[in-house]
């Protein structure tokens, strides 16, 4: 059974950091792209970030370019999400997804993170 | 970037209507299309991929057409457990970016 399991959210000042983890079983999660997509209760759900399988190509939504840092660790099934330089906006909740067939077949359950003084 | 727009908003329909919910892109989106039900404080599941191919496990009555700009969901026959939030989602283009949602309420 494939299963994504994310930690790592929280509660974090405007300008503070966070780095999520992504723990993915059930599957060969070196032979698939993976990402990241966010939810908030006004714009809805965003993409973040896609990273191919050998972390050789990335991508990432314009408004976290420059903050988020997206890879991955093939040995230890893990996904990772480094958010820096955090904004009051960047509040949602995360969630780790496996792509299938140029789309996201497999969601984890999400972690919150909320940015706010 | 590729604006995706949904149609309704939200709907009211009874169980055993037929319900279309229809999504239009700012561009053309070839057949990159995905629909995706969310359930409340669930993650979003994959429905439809590829705009009208079923997910494995999906029932039958959940389908998908359409191309270019223009997609449209369809579920047949509305079950109780299908009262939910559907997005659809193109992956034709950097950035992926997704509809605002369609919720399917009870009448």
């Amino acid at each position: 059974e494939v299963q994504l399991v994310e930690s790592g959210g929280g509660l974090v000042q405007p300008g503070g950091s966070l780095r999520l983890s992504c723990a993915a079983s059930g599957f060969t999660f070196r032979s698939y792209w993976m990402g990241w997509v966010r939810q908030t209760p006004g714009k809805g759900l965003e993409w973040v970030s896609n990273i191919k399988t050998d972390g050789t190509q990335i991508y990432y939504v314009d408004s976290v370019k420059g903050r988020f840092t997206i890879s991955r660790d093939n040995a230890k099934n893990s996904l990772f999400l480094q958010m820096n330089s955090l904004r009051v906006e960047d509040t949602a909740v995360y969630y780790c997804a496996r792509h299938g067939s140029w789309s996201f077949d497999y969601w984890g359950q999400g972690t919150p993170v909320t940015v706010s003084s | 970037d590729i604006q995706m727009t949904q149609s309704p908003s939200s709907l009211s329909a009874s169980v055993g209507d037929r319900v279309t919910i229809t999504c239009r892109a700012s561009q053309t989106g070839n057949t990159y299309l995905n629909w995706y039900q969310q359930k409340p404080g669930k993650a979003p599941k994959l429905l439809i991929f590829a705009a009208s191919s079923l997910e494995s496990g999906v029932p039958s009555r959940f389908s998908g057409s359409g191309s270019g700009t223009d997609f449209t969901l369809t579920i047949s026959s509305l079950q109780p457990e299908d009262f939910a939030t559907y997005y659809c989602q193109q992956s034709f283009s950097i950035p992926w970016t997704f509809g605002q949602g369609t919720k399917v309420e009870i009448k």
